[in-house]
């Protein structure tokens, strides 16, 4: 069965720290992804998505993700992390069936 | 960007009746919206896939009788939770998808806090 895991479930780090969230997805075939965040109080908005091509998917604010295949990877990077990244980061896929598959989520907790 | 609107944001209400929760694609025409269902410090679990014109597709376990779904416009899917009991109390949020074949992408709306006494 499709699956996407997160590993990182809370994260705390201090501004202009850097950040690596991690995804990894079991799909066989072709996959989607996508990474999504949730700030508090608010909705899902998307921060990045990668479909073909270049592997190194970069997104809003600043954000940037790498598809790596041998790995099934998808993780979540920025150099330097800002108070106001505080926030629910969730990664997800897709393998054609439309519908999206989510990952359990990472709180990330920036300290100033 | 698009933009995915739910209404209400938030109800309360006694056991044993119904509530219902709209979406609206409002400047682009969905075809396809989801309904997921987020439970505190979990993440999104997909309830059905709601097509328009045509039944919903439930994901296993989801009673569609319960969670009764009408997608009768390109713009607006609703969800009905009929006599909701205080397990039904969840954060209900839905999304809409642009258009874009397998290269789809998912807009979502801000959620709907259903809290039954």
């Amino acid at each position: 069965a499709q699956s996407v895991s997160q590993h990182n479930h809370h994260v705390i780090l201090s501004e202009a720290a850097s950040l690596e969230l991690g995804c990894n997805y079991s799909y066989g075939g072709t996959v989607n992804l996508f990474w999504y965040v949730q700030y508090p109080g608010q909705h899902l908005q998307l921060l990045l998505k990668y479909f073909s091509g270049d592997p190194l998917v970069k997104g809003i604010k600043g954000f940037e993700a790498e598809f790596i295949k041998s790995k099934f990877s998808f993780n979540l990077r920025k150099p330097s992390v800002q108070w106001s990244d505080t926030a629910e980061y969730f990664c997800a896929g897709d393998t054609g069936r439309r519908a999206l598959t989510f990952g359990s989520g990472t709180r990330l907790q920036v300290q100033p | 960007g698009a933009v995915v609107s739910q209404h209400p944001s938030r109800v309360i209400c006694k056991s044993g009746t119904s509530v219902k929760i709209e979406c609206r694609s409002l400047d682009f025409q969905a075809t396809t919206m989801f309904w997921y269902r987020q439970f505190p410090k979990q993440s999104l679990m997909l309830m059905a896939t709601s097509n328009e014109g045509s039944k919903a597709t439930y994901e296993q376990g989801v009673e569609k009788d319960k969670f009764l779904i009408n997608h009768a416009s390109l713009t607006l899917s609703t969800l009905t939770v009929t006599s909701a009991h205080p397990e039904d109390s969840s954060f209900y949020i839905c999304s809409a998808s642009t258009p874009g074949g397998t290269r789809e992408t998912q807009y979502f709306g801000p959620g709907t806090r259903l809290l039954v006494l």
